[in-house]
């Protein structure tokens, strides 16, 4: 069983249009998280969201909102996506408790025409 | 500003030999020190971890030294093996009871050659 699952693999825009990215985990973790690894591959978090609370990277666009229906669930949302989005998004989840270890999903590759 | 700086940015080694990433750190508050493996089309998956009250962690061929006066951690890896041939990322949080954001470094891609 996957344990971190995101949905879809690959996801291919124009420029301009809004787009989900879904995430699951079945861990029962209680906290969820999204990061961006750009075309070097650095890896940079956009959220930490557990029921307490939303943290959010003060570098993060105000276009990208996390969307969390429960506790299994982290979804996100992109609107008026920019060229610049472009970039492979995995989702991870840990406890919520003071590091705990994170597991990731295999990612989302998002591609802007 | 980078707060976790991590090199070489590449490395590679040959079968049976031991591989060493460094990083380096700014933020004094972090308190957790994981490394992540990354495989091409996969996600991170977590490696070993240290928190700053020990000085040196071993998990099998794996092994993290940490030197806190100087902000220092490193991975070195005994035997490295061909299979070892991935994207490594060290990384540094502070966390807290809803959970921990990971700041990474920027990677080091290590080839072992048999």
């Amino acid at each position: 069983d996957t344990a971190v699952s995101q949905t879809p693999k690959y996801l291919v825009t124009q420029m301009g249009n809004d787009k989900s990215i879904k995430c699951e985990q079945n861990l029962g973790h209680d906290t969820m998280y999204w990061y961006k690894q750009d075309s070097k591959k650095f890896l940079k978090i956009m959220f930490s969201y557990n029921n307490k609370e939303l943290i959010i990277n003060e570098t993060v666009p105000n276009r990208f909102s996390p969307k969390s229906p429960d506790k299994a669930h982290l979804n996100l949302h992109i609107n008026s996506l920019e060229l610049g989005d472009s970039a492979v998004y995995f989702c991870a989840s840990s406890p919520g408790s003071r590091n705990q270890p994170q597991h990731f999903g295999d990612g989302t590759r998002l591609s802007i025409l | 500003q980078q707060q976790v700086k991590q090199s070489p940015q590449s490395l590679i080694v040959q079968k049976g030999g031991i591989s060493i990433i460094n990083c380096a750190y700014e933020n004094t508050a972090f308190d957790y020190f994981p490394w992540y493996q990354q495989f091409p089309g996969k996600g991170p998956a977590l490696l070993i971890a240290i928190r700053p009250d020990v000085s040196e962690k071993k998990e099998g061929r794996f092994t993290i030294s940490f030197n806190k006066s100087a902000k220092q951690f490193s991975l070195h890896i005994m035997d490295s093996q061909p299979g070892d041939s991935a994207t490594y990322f060290c990384a540094a949080s502070r966390g807290n009871n809803a959970g921990n954001m990971l700041t990474f470094g920027g990677g080091t891609r290590l080839m072992v050659k048999p």
